[in-house]
């Protein structure tokens, strides 16, 4: 199993540019996470998606954008990147709610706004 | 709300020596508690969860945390640091019932071992 696979690991934006960061995961999870984690800041939750065709806000939703067409895709968008984008992003997944499942993370994806 | 609080940002100790690193949380109803570790440059990994049953739960690479309900607290413990345990340290909770199935996370410990 590879478990949560997330590209690119790396990438250099100019403001204003979009790009999208792929997740998949072959665990079969229903519960699919992005969070993004700033230094001293922990972990703050963009958005997440319960299963396929249904995704939610979290905590920082703001300049992003996400889908669930499948089970094992879960990517992020971003439109239109700015400074404050700049981060390392985290795909997780988890089993379905009302397990009591830890989540599995991907290496996650640094990117720089420039 | 659930809100998990860990607070100490930085946690040093010397090889052999014990360690513990602090987490408080808040949540409606019972919890269900998490300790995850980070290396750097790396991902989140699952250490040890609390669920139900005895307080003291044992999980990866000799980890230990108690579960204390009085004091809303779930300490990490090891009895004996390695230079290697050096990473960043996650607490999480997320209520059993009712609530958000969402877990929320703490900022991280960064855990030091000095050799």
């Amino acid at each position: 199993n590879a478990g949560v696979t997330q590209t690119p690991k790396f990438r250099i934006l100019k403001i204003g540019q979009s790009m999208t960061l792929q997740c998949t995961q072959d665990m079969n999870h229903n519960y699919m996470y992005w969070y993004r984690q700033d230094p001293g800041m922990g972990l703050k939750l963009i958005y997440y998606s319960v299963g396929a065709g249904i995704t939610d806000k979290g905590e920082v939703p703001n300049g992003y954008n996400v889908s669930r067409s499948t089970t094992e895709d879960f990517p992020l968008r971003l439109e239109l990147a700015a400074p404050s984008q700049t981060s390392v992003y985290f795909c997780a997944s988890s089993e379905s709610m009302g397990t009591t499942g830890e989540l599995f993370f991907g290496e996650g994806s640094r990117l720089t706004v420039l | 709300a659930q809100s998990v609080a860990q607070p100490e940002d930085q946690v040093n100790v010397a090889e052999g020596n014990p360690l513990t690193v602090k987490c408080t949380y808040s949540v409606s109803g019972n919890p269900y508690l998490f300790w995850y570790v980070q290396y750097p440059n790396r991902g989140l990994q699952f250490l040890l969860k609390y669920i139900t049953g005895d307080n003291l739960v044992k999980g990866s690479y000799g980890f230990e945390a108690e579960f204390n309900k009085s004091q809303t607290s779930f300490h990490l413990k090891k009895p004996s640091a390695l230079v290697s345990d050096s990473a960043l340290y996650f607490c999480a909770v997320r209520a059993s019932s009712g609530g958000s199935y969402i877990p929320t996370f703490g900022r991280g410990t960064s855990l030091i071992v000095h050799p």
